[in-house]
């Protein structure tokens, strides 16, 4: 399967409304970076993780290496959130601190 | 402020035209990396490199050189240009922080080969 399994593929929310987005990895990973892309398609880093929980305002993410999994909740949703959302780790044992991305989740939030 | 630039913002290329994309970073990282994003691939490593005078395969190379001249510069070059290679490109340099690596991207440059 894919190195990087990025679920769900879209989600749709209300403004205010909370939810989670998870990626699921093949292999033992190192480290993971979120990121939002937004309209104009520019990355921007939201988390790196090499271990356990950060929080940053209204997002929070968790990066578990022995269970081989990350996830992005997103508390109160607004409309600025709207975009699309990367999982990327960089594999234990790979080389050239390379990143594996995931497919992303479009995250849509309503009014 | 430390930033990763890309130039041109967006090309138009022709079939078989050689097309250079460039990429500047002011954040002294050793490794930079060149990565194109298609609908429903995520993005996907071309070329990567470890420090000035270095170029490595990423995991599509094909149609596809890197030049790296300096610390600073990293440069992706098609040789004969073709329809297939109309993507978004993306430059990124990055960081080994020990426990893990860590990549700062640039804004894309949009490449549309008629």
């Amino acid at each position: 399967g894919m190195p990087v399994e990025q679920n769900p593929p879209a989600l749709s929310l209300y403004e205010g409304a909370d939810s989670g987005l998870r990626c699921n990895f093949s292999t033992t990973m190192k480290s993971v970076q979120w990121f939002q892309q937004n309209h104009r398609g520019r990355l921007i880093t939201l988390f790196y993780l090499a271990q356990g929980t950060k929080e940053n305002g209204r997002l929070k993410s968790t990066f578990n290496s022995k269970e081989r999994y990350s996830t992005l909740h997103i508390k109160d949703a607004q409309l600025e959130d709207s975009g699309t959302y990367f999982c990327a780790a960089e594999e234990a044992g790979g080389s050239g601190n390379k990143l594996i991305f995931g497919t992303g989740t479009l995250l849509s939030v309503k009014p | 402020e430390a930033a990763v630039t890309q130039s041109p913002r967006n090309k138009v290329a022709v079939t078989g035209g050689k097309v250079t994309l460039s990429c500047n970073q002011t954040n002294n990282h050793n490794n930079m990396y060149w990565y194109r994003q298609d609908t429903g691939h995520g993005l996907r490593l071309i070329h990567y490199s470890y420090g000035a005078g270095s170029t490595e395969k990423g995991d599509i190379p094909d149609g596809y050189k890197a030049s790296r001249p300096s610390q600073e510069n990293f440069s992706l070059i098609l040789e004969l240009a073709t329809p297939s290679q109309t993507s978004v490109y993306f430059c990124a340099s990055g960081v080994d922080w020990g426990d893990g690596a860590e990549q700062f991207f640039g804004p894309g440059t949009r490449l549309t080969v008629l």
